[in-house]
């Protein structure tokens, strides 16, 4: 079964420092992977997707993430971050080798950019 | 464009009672999702619906919930007899095909659930 875990519950970092979000996935087979945001009483927000390629994936806002398959991760990034960047982040993954798979999410990790 | 709606954005209802709680997707899309969001979790997978067919609902917790797509757009998520376990935010979310794709979802605002 495809699992998700997001190791970090929070994660602090001063305004104009790149911020890290931590993500690592279980799947049988090549992953489909992607990443949300969720501002307070806002539905999730799409960020970026990694499917094939090219490691480093760039998305909206300033995000990117790296898949590294050696590690099963896809870790997300920015290089400076803003207080407006503050909220909570969720990694998700599909198998699609295993055919009728739904997106599975992982717990979330709140992100808090302080000035 | 419009994005995904879903109505009522709250809904307070007593324990026993039913509920109905809709979901408008993007035009276009033939893919809509259900998911479900306690507090402090990542949404969990309910019901998945390719065109006014439900191809995934193995999300559904029991058979107190149910949900239709009967022409293929809007979408409405129907729970029996609500128990207290039943309160949480009810996402709504559509793609474009299919259920194996790369494509990404698109969520609504959710429906914020309190059985008292």
């Amino acid at each position: 079964a495809q699992s998700v875990a997001q190791p970090e519950d929070q994660v602090n970092v001063a305004e104009g420092n790149p911020l890290t979000v931590k993500c690592t996935y279980s799947v049988s087979g090549n992953p489909y992977l992607f990443w949300y945001v969720q501002y307070p009483n806002r539905g999730l927000q799409f960020l970026l997707k990694y499917i094939t390629g090219d490691n480093l994936v760039k998305g909206s806002y300033g995000f990117e993430a790296e898949f590294n398959k050696s590690q099963t991760s896809f870790h997300l990034k920015k290089p400076s971050a803003l207080v407006s960047d503050s909220a909570l982040y969720f990694c998700a993954v599909r198998d699609p080798s295993s055919g009728n798979t739904p997106l599975v999410f992982g717990k979330g990790t709140r992100l808090s950019v302080i000035a | 464009g419009a994005g995904v709606s879903q109505t009522p954005s709250n809904k307070v209802t007593e324990k026993g009672k039913y509920v109905e709680l809709r979901c408008d997707p993007i035009s276009g899309h033939t893919a809509l999702y259900w998911y479900r969001q306690s507090l402090g979790q990542g949404p969990e997978f309910l019901i998945y619906f390719q065109g006014t067919g439900a191809a995934d609902d193995s999300g559904l917790p029991n058979d107190r919930f149910f949900a239709v797509r009967p022409e293929g757009s809007v979408s409405t998520l129907k729970i029996q007899r609500t128990e207290r376990g039943d309160s949480a935010v009810y996402l709504c979310a559509s793609s474009l095909t299919s259920r194996t794709g790369p494509y990404e979802q698109y969520f609504g605002p959710g429906t914020r659930l309190t059985v008292t």
